[in-house]
């Protein structure tokens, strides 16, 4: 059982390169989230979607595209890299409804440095 | 808007000395409360649960946490503390709706010493 998935685990850009960090999910799950993590900051919630072709803005959106086009995948994606940018990334899901044990699933995290 | 605030970025606690990690929240609807837990290079696992059945939450490893919504509070506690409980912790809140979106405090880094 693979839960959820990212890639890549580590990723070095230089400023103003774009990439997406991708996430999947096999358990089914309407609701996949990321978040970022800093140190002091705990996780902040980027982007989250709650279905197929539902997604919409966290906490700390800016700089960052999401798109939904299947309920397994939800990838992250920086169209200009900037410093500010350089965190640990968290992709995570939940069940909704009948499925839900309220429990948030998380991946391993993908480190990304921009310099 | 919903808040989760951990009081103490660190604590560091004897081996076998009790572990109390203190979060406070922020909600204007009945929260779901949540500890989260997280290993050195290690995504987050959890820990333990309140969903407004019992308010003493009994989760892994030995770790309870009990909902007070007087004090808007809902601390971790375990007896005694392992040198294998070294690790960051984390609060969080979700709305009882079915967005999903859980909001995370700020973690508090857990030393224990031998």
């Amino acid at each position: 059982n693979a839960g959820v998935t990212q890639t890549p685990k580590f990723q070095v850009l230089k400023t103003g390169q774009s990439m997406t960090l991708q996430c999947a999910q096999d358990m089914n799950h309407e609701y996949m989230s990321w978040y970022r993590q800093d140190p002091g900051m705990g996780l902040r919630l980027i982007h989250y979607s709650v279905g197929a072709g539902i997604t919409d803005q966290g906490e700390v959106p800016n700089g960052y595209n999401v798109s939904r086009s299947t309920t397994e995948d939800f990838p992250l994606r920086l169209l200009s890299a900037a410093p500010s940018q350089t965190s640990v990334y968290f992709c995570a899901s939940r069940g909704v409804g009948g499925t839900d044990t309220g429990e948030l699933f998380f991946g391993e995290g993908s480190r990304l440095t921009v310099l | 808007a919903q808040s989760v605030t951990q009081l103490g970025s660190h604590v560091s606690v004897s081996e076998g000395a009790l572990v109390l990690l203190r979060c406070n929240y922020s909600s204007s609807v009945p929260p779901y409360l949540f500890w989260y837990v997280q290993y050195p290079n290690q995504g987050l696992q959890l820990l333990l649960k309140y969903t407004s059945a019992a308010t003493l939450v009994k989760g892994i490893n030995g770790f309870e946490a009990e909902f007070k919504k007087s004090e808007t509070s809902f601390h971790l506690t375990k007896p005694s503390a392992h040198m294998s409980d070294a690790a960051e912790y984390f609060c969080a809140v979700s709305d009882s709706s079915n967005t999903g979106k859980l909001i995370f405090g700020q973690g508090t880094t857990l030393q224990v010493k031998p």
